[in-house]
């Protein structure tokens, strides 16, 4: 089955550590995005990248970083910067591509839970 | 910049009554329109989408029509059913390609009950 996998499906961590979340594809998509979802505010976007080794900042960048090594995985890292990190964090991939009008599909998500 | 406004929840029906929830959008070209679905601790589920002016997107009984002089993407079902219960999420996407991500409206909790 083709889909996109978040790893773990819950995490706490204590405050002031640094944490990575997985998000991996096998749609063979180019585009990945980083989401955050906090209860009453939506989804933000933190990072996106259109294609490996390329990322860009989105609307909250502050305090999570990522990486695209390869076109099937984007992890993302919750710093010990970021000021309120607890939160449920979403992973979408879309095929990509300036002039296509996109989809993103989503993975489960991962909550995690500073304390 | 862009935004996205959709009525707040909880909205609580019975089985069977007819569902509006409401969807405005801010956008300075020509956007992109989604419906999402989320149930309880669960990522996003596309549940239809509309690329332009008048176009009708539908899916499991839902419907949502672009409606670009109202700047406007309502959902409606005719008859719910307490499956249904989960929050709803409508969002845009004004560069064709989406690479800049999803602009979401803060989602609508909807309960229905038996």
């Amino acid at each position: 089955d083709g889909g996109i996998t978040q790893s773990p499906k819950y995490l706490f961590r204590k405050e002031g550590q640094n944490v990575t979340l997985s998000c991996e594809q096998n749609l063979n998509h180019d585009a990945m995005y980083w989401y955050r979802q906090d209860p009453g505010q939506g989804l933000r976007l933190i990072y996106y990248s259109q294609i490996v080794n390329d990322f860009q900042k989105g609307d909250i960048a502050e305090g999570y970083s990522v990486s695209r090594e390869k076109k099937e995985s984007f992890p993302l890292t919750v710093t010990s910067a970021q000021k309120n990190p607890t939160a449920f964090y979403l992973c979408a991939s879309s095929v990509g591509g300036a002039l296509s009008t996109d989809t993103q599909y989503f993975g489960p998500g991962t909550r995690l839970t500073v304390l | 910049g862009n935004s996205v406004t959709q009525m707040e929840g909880p909205v609580t029906l019975s089985e069977e009554a007819f569902l509006t929830i409401n969807c405005t959008y801010t956008a300075t070209g020509y956007p992109s329109l989604f419906w999402y679905v989320q149930y309880p601790g669960e990522g996003l589920q596309l549940l239809l989408k509309a690329t332009k002016a008048d176009d009708k997107g539908s899916n499991k009984g839902f419907e949502a029509t672009y409606r670009k002089e109202t700047t406007s993407f309502h959902l409606e079902k005719g008859s719910v059913q307490v499956s249904d219960s989960a929050v709803y999420l409508c969002a845009l996407s004004e560069k064709g390609g989406g690479a800049d991500g999803l602009t979401f409206g803060k989602g609508t909790h909807l309960i229905i009950q038996p």
